[in-house]
């Protein structure tokens, strides 16, 4: 069955830092969505990625979906205590199938 | 307000006791999905369903069961809750449309924290 795999597991930084988690799949997809959940919350859309190669920022948040469709990144820069959380990739084999999840990545960021 | 809910939110039980967590969404979304969550181990689906009477096995679907009679809800069910069971549960619903383009957002309830004695 597909599935979606993404690294690292946990990722530890000072503010200001940089930060990136990866996102693969077995699989070629047809859209990917980023969530992003807080500690003791529940996750959150922040993006859906659809074509090719495609790349959309929001603030300091640059998602990239991969040429063939296989892969995407979420790239953080200059993080802030506020960006706290696990972040988890989701992917669609198909438009209208069912939603797989990344294991996610938990981010702490030190003051 | 657009919204899934789910209740309980906390739940002390003991093994071998029958439960339902129910779940409820108002945005008239046809993909309904049940998780796990435990520490290490992400977000594993249970259930998943694409519409009313229509429903599937997700990841780690043992020991649960489902039904979707309505649009709006899709409860779960431990027949025989063990404390392999103790989680953080989450439903969430989205619309499909079918089309890669739109946007399919999945929306997630608060969780029901559930520990099986």
């Amino acid at each position: 069955g597909q599935q979606v795999m993404q690294i690292p597991q946990y990722q530890h930084v000072q503010e200001g830092e940089d930060f990136t988690t990866y996102c693969n799949s077995s699989t070629t997809l047809s859209n990917i969505q980023w969530y992003k959940q807080r500690p003791g919350g529940h996750p959150v859309f922040l993006i859906q990625l659809v074509k090719s190669g495609e790349v959309k920022k929001q603030k300091r948040l640059t998602f990239q979906f991969g040429e063939a469709k296989k892969n995407s990144s979420l790239h953080i820069t200059a993080t802030q205590t506020t960006d706290v959380g696990t972040y988890f990739c989701a992917g669609r084999k198909t438009s209208g199938s069912r939603l797989t999840f990344g294991e996610g990545t938990q981010l702490t960021v030190n003051p | 307000e657009a919204q899934v809910t789910q209740n309980p939110r906390y739940l002390i039980t003991v093994t071998g006791k029958k439960l339902t967590v129910t779940c409820s969404q108002n945005m008239n979304h046809e993909y309904m999905s049940w998780y796990r969550q435990d520490p290490g181990l992400g977000l594993r689906q249970i259930y998943y369903s694409m519409n009313v009477e229509v429903t599937d096995k997700g990841d780690v679907p043992e020991g649960y069961k489902v039904s979707r009679k309505e649009k709006r809800n899709f409860p779960l069910i431990l027949e025989s809750p063990s404390p392999n069971q103790t989680s953080l549960y989450f439903c969430a619903s989205s619309p499909l449309s079918g089309k890669a383009y739109r946007k399919e957002t999945q929306y997630f309830g608060p969780g029901t924290r559930l520990l099986v004695l």
